[in-house]
């Protein structure tokens, strides 16, 4: 099974901070790699796929980069709605794993 | 308008059996896999399985193969997740989604989710 890894587990910004969360996988997944956003009480919601295509609908403060191994989640000016859990998945072999996930609150 | 469109929380005791159900709406149903994805209370998201309602060819996670069973009606435009005998461990809130692929059918995503339905176990 490949494993995913995310780094912090949780993360205290302020509203306009530029945050970076850290996606990696157990063996290399190309760019298999999507990126899923969390608020409490709701579904996922996909923001990222094929680690740096931007999902239809998404705000464009959000990126993604990286291949292989580890991969990048970047917010580039935090706003008020982005405070949430952020997952990393890979689909690079069935039995798509999902991160452990990174939680975003305010500071 | 794609939607999928799940079953109502439930409340069961130990032992009993369960089955809930995701309906789809507003795309052809038979054409795209349908995941299931669980979250116990406070933890993050764990793939589940997948079902392809075409051809009902499924796929399980080996943390879920034998605990779970997921099926799909394509005549109703809905898939199901089913407990023979529920644990007080089943506790926790399951999703289904859509599974896509991106326009060069290479990598695939979760675009669209259902709402949740919780499932409560407890004697």
């Amino acid at each position: 099974d490949i494993q995913m890894t995310q780094s912090p587990s949780s993360l205290s910004a302020s509203v306009g901070d530029r945050v970076t969360i850290t996606c990696r996988a157990s063996q290399s997944i190309s760019s298999y790699l999507n990126w899923y956003q969390q608020k409490p009480g709701k579904a996922p919601n996909l923001l990222i796929y094929a680690a740096s295509s931007l999902q239809s609908g998404v705000p464009s403060r959000f990126s993604g980069s990286g291949s292989g191994t580890d991969f990048i989640l970047t917010i580039s000016s935090l706003q008020p709605e982005d405070f949430a859990t952020y997952y990393c998945q890979q689909n690079y072999r069935t039995l798509y794993t999902f991160g452990p996930g990174t939680k975003l609150d305010i500071k | 308008e794609v939607q999928l469109v799940q079953s109502g929380a439930e409340v069961k005791k130990p032992g009993e059996s369960l089955k809930i159900s995701c309906k789809g709406s507003g795309y052809n149903f038979t054409s795209y896999w349908i995941g299931w994805v669980r979250q116990m209370p406070g933890k993050g998201l764990e793939w589940m399985a997948i079902i392809y309602p075409g051809d009902s060819d499924t796929r399980y996670s080996p943390s879920f193969q034998g605990q779970v069973t997921i099926s799909a009606d394509k005549s109703i435009s809905s898939a199901y997740l089913q407990w023979s005998s529920l644990k007080a461990s089943d506790t926790a809130m399951y999703y289904c989604a859509r599974q896509s692929y991106d326009t060069d059918g290479f990598y695939s995503l979760f675009d669209y989710w259902g709402q949740g339905t919780l499932v409560t176990v407890s004697s």
